[in-house]
């Protein structure tokens, strides 16, 4: 069974603040990524990784930074935290492209910035 | 540029009925595909079914189906025999190839089915 477990669950920081999200994955896939949702948006690419030590920007990525150490694991940084960085962010692993090869979501952090 | 519509926000249904979920999309490359994903009330994303592009037929997968409208670049999400269990927010999510593996997601329908 794929597995993609994030870190925090929940998490409240201040303004200014640094954030650290982290999600590791048991599914030994190349490709990594970070969405966030908000209502009447969908899941939105914020960054996304081919495997470890590389990181893109997707869609909306400014704000953020990503890191990925390892195959396994892969973070977002948000340096200074805003209050419009308050959502829930999932990560998600997935195989290269071709045949039913989909993403694999984690349960989500809900973060509120203050 | 790639980009998902979902006009329905919301959607409901009567235990039993069929239900059709639309979904529009904007992309000028031959190879790509379409997801789609049921967000469960406790926020879990689970997979449900896809379609290629350069396969014609429209794909099935228990009780969820497909209709693919490859020259309208529209696709709709059927389910069968709904039941409550499937209520739910369902999103419709784009990949294409040329772009290595991302999905670009639509807005999402949130469907409600009674008992």
């Amino acid at each position: 069974e794929a597995a993609v477990t994030q870190s925090p669950r929940n998490k409240v920081a201040v303004t200014g603040g640094k954030v650290t999200l982290s999600c590791n994955q048991t599914n030994n896939h190349n490709n990594m990524y970070w969405y966030r949702q908000d209502t009447g948006h969908g899941l939105r690419l914020i960054h996304y990784s081919y495997g470890a030590g590389s990181t893109e920007k997707g869609d909306i990525p400014d704000g953020y930074k990503a890191s990925r150490p390892s195959q396994e694991n892969f973070s977002l940084i948000l340096e200074l935290a805003t209050p419009s960085q308050t959502s829930v962010y999932f990560c998600a692993s997935g195989g290269d492209w071709g045949g039913q090869n989909t993403l694999y979501f984690g349960a989500g952090t809900r973060l509120s910035v203050l | 540029a790639q980009r998902v519509t979902q006009v329905q926000p919301t959607g409901s249904s009567q235990w039993g009925e069929e239900v059709t979920l639309d979904c529009s999309y904007e992309t000028s490359e031959y190879f790509y595909r379409i997801f789609w994903y049921r967000q469960l009330f406790s926020g879990e994303m689970v997979f449900l079914i896809y379609q290629p592009s350069f396969d014609t037929q429209n794909q099935r997968s228990g009780r969820y189906s497909v209709v693919f409208q490859k020259s309208f670049k529209s696709i709709s999400l059927v389910i069968s025999a709904s039941q409550p269990e499937d209520s739910g927010t369902y999103f419709c999510a784009l990949s294409e190839l040329i772009l290595g593996y991302k999905l670009t997601f639509g807005t999402g329908t949130s469907l409600l089915v009674d008992p």
